[in-house]
């Protein structure tokens, strides 16, 4: 069964380093999704990203964020200066789409956990 | 803009044991109800969903959930639950006013014990 694979699982950053954290959606997804949960939080959205661009993005979503899909198969969340409070367990999510439903299931991968020293 | 709590935070069952798990979403239109569940060390797999029609939803290995739109719930049921559904539950809506992001509740961590 595809699944949505992330890398890596365990990120350690010095703050104020850029990280690049990796997703692989479902090889026929077309919507692409980040959310983050920081520990003993509720998992919160971050973006979502359709057609080579952002379709919406949160609050928490800044200028120290972006996202990219450079190669037709990773979907790359980039964060340029990372802070104490990025850390965090980020995940990815794609969804196919289908005609007349718009909401169907996100498949979420494995998460890659983000500790900022 | 919607909202999504679960009313446990924890909850401790023996084997066999009846499991119901409440979920109350806070949105005036048309919603999208989820039942996310991840077991330790793994990604969140969906349960069920419900988007229309018979407001009884059945999902995976056992699990129902009933809509109930005058209450604003969507409450997680399994009748008799077993030691492999040690894991945390996650209730989320999505609306067509918000687009297709999902709102969590903050997750049930459920331990079954054996």
């Amino acid at each position: 069964e595809p699944e949505v694979t992330q890398t890596p699982s365990h990120q350690v950053t010095q703050m104020g380093q850029e990280v690049i954290l990796r997703c692989v959606p479902i090889s026929n997804h077309l919507y692409f999704y980040w959310y983050r949960q920081i520990l003993g939080q509720k998992v919160e959205f971050l973006v979502s990203f359709y057609n080579n661009e952002i379709s919406e993005k949160s609050e928490i979503f800044d200028d120290q964020f972006s996202v990219e899909r450079p190669d037709g198969s990773n979907f790359t969340l980039k964060i340029r200066s990372t802070k104490l409070e990025d850390s965090a367990m980020y995940f990815c999510a794609s969804r196919e789409t289908q005609t007349g439903n718009p909401y169907n299931e996100q498949f979420f991968g494995p998460g890659t956990r983000l500790t900022v020293l | 803009a919607q909202s999504v709590s679960q009313h446990n935070h924890h909850v401790i069952l023996s084997e066999a044991a009846s499991l119901e798990l409440g979920c109350n979403y806070s949105y005036g239109g048309t919603v999208n109800l989820f039942w996310y569940v991840q077991y330790p060390g793994q990604h969140l797999q969906l349960l069920l969903k419900y988007f229309s029609g018979d407001p009884l939803v059945k999902g995976i290995k056992g699990f129902e959930a009933e809509f109930i739109k005058s209450k604003f719930s969507f409450n997680l049921r399994k009748p008799s639950v077993q030691w492999s559904d040690t894991a945390e539950y996650f209730c989320a809506v999505n609306t067509k006013a918000a687009g297709n992001k999902l709102t969590f509740g903050g997750g049930t961590r459920v331990l079954v014990k054996p």
